[in-house]
Formats: C-alpha cells, structure tokens, sequence
C-alpha cells in the first residue's frame, strides 16, 4: 500500500466549475499537509499548507484536512484555464523534521477548458 | 536570481558516461534535497543535506553520487546510469527549525533522458 494515494486523473472541467482533488494516507504520523502546482516543465510551487484539521482557504483556494479519516482536499472555486496544471499532495511529519523531507502523492492532472 | 536554480534544464546521457547536475539556492536555506520524479510515480526523495551534511540517503544506486560543497550548493553526480533512471530531477531547499522553518522551494528540474 502506498504511504499516500492520489488519483491521478486526468480531470477535465469547464471554466467556472469547483474543482476537488484529494489524497489519502496512511501514516498516522504525518501532520502537516500541503499542496503543490506543477506547470509542464516547471518544478513544483507551493499552494497551500496546513498544519491541523479543518480548512483553510485562501483566495478561490480551500485546502482541507480530516485526520480522523486521513483524508485532505483541495478546492478551487471558480476554476480558470490558468489553472491547469498537475496538483501534487505532499505531507510530512512534524516537529523535528525536515520541511523539505515530503511524502509526495502521485499527482492529479486537471485541465481548465474555456 | 530566483530562488532555487538548477542546470543544465535538459541533458542526455550514454551509460557510460559520467555527468553531472547542479543545483544553487539563492534563500539562504540551510537544508537540500535532490528528488526524481518518473512518470507516473510520486516525487521519489533521493538525499538530504543539512548544514551540508548528508542526513539521508533513501537506498539510492551508487550510480547517483551526490556532493555539497556548502549550504547554496548541491550536485549530483552521475555515472554508468541505466535507461530507467532517465526522469526529471529536482532540487529544493528550505529552512530548518531553529531559525525559523520554511516549507521547500523547488528548482525547475533537469531532465535527463538516459540512451
């Protein structure tokens, strides 16, 4: 079993529509969640993070997390083209570890049409 | 310069040779990670370097050498590489808890395709 499971799509949505993407894990250990965009050809770049269960939004962005059910999401309101890209969950535990030592999900690859 | 930049963007390999990739972190970070990412698999963490020294190693083929000079500098060395090692390699660093944590920043990648 993988340590973090993405569906890796690819979603394909009208401009306009709320966007879901989630991951699951399965370590009981991590505790700070974050999620990255990745452009063709580009390195990842950080969206969100969050360091507890609930939500946090930010803009059109709203990342959630149950830690009971070891489940995050990311939500994107009113999705633009320039939103597509690949959606990469990635977790880690903490304190007193690396910030940059990540359990990455697979990716989900979402495409925005006009 | 912006903050993690890593050369050559694009390089192919015989599996005899030897090369290497770079990476330079601009943010005053004092931790790097090298991490490939394959198609159709997570980013795999490859090594990690705190204050330049090696703090992990994640059962990576000798082939793949790394090397940090300083806490701006990370290189990964590479030789006799198979052509399943042909990925996207990526560079990141952050700052560790102490002075003040940050979450990793990325380099764009360099994409080595292995013949």
């Amino acid at each position: 079993q993988k340590e973090v499971e993405q569906d890796p799509g690819p979603l394909s949505v009208p401009e306009g529509a709320i966007v879901s993407l989630n991951c699951t894990y399965s370590n009981s250990a991590f505790q700070y969640f974050m999620w990255y965009r990745q452009y063709s050809r580009k390195g990842p770049e950080l969206l969100m993070y969050t360091y507890s269960s609930g939500n946090k939004e930010d803009g059109r962005f709203t990342a959630q997390v149950d830690k009971s059910s070891k489940y995050i999401s990311l939500f994107i309101r009113d999705s633009q083209p320039s939103d597509s890209a690949t959606y990469l969950c990635a977790m880690t535990p903490v304190p007193g570890t690396s910030y940059g030592k990540l359990t990455f999900g697979q990716g989900t690859i979402l495409t925005v049409h006009p | 310069e912006t903050g993690v930049t890593q050369t050559p963007r694009h390089l192919v390999m015989g599996m005899t040779n030897k090369k290497s990739l770079k990476c330079e972190q601009h943010l005053g970070h004092n931790a790097m990670y090298w991490y490939k990412q394959s198609a159709k698999k997570p980013l795999e963490l490859m090594f990690v370097y705190n204050f330049k020294e090696q703090t992990e190693n994640n059962s990576v083929p000798s082939r793949f050498s790394p090397e940090c000079p300083n806490s701006s500098h990370l290189f990964l060395h590479l030789h006799t590489l198979q052509p399943e090692d042909s990925a996207l390699y990526l560079c990141a660093s952050s700052q560790e808890e102490g002075t003040g944590a940050t979450e990793a920043f990325f380099g764009q990648g360099t994409r080595l395709t292995v013949v």
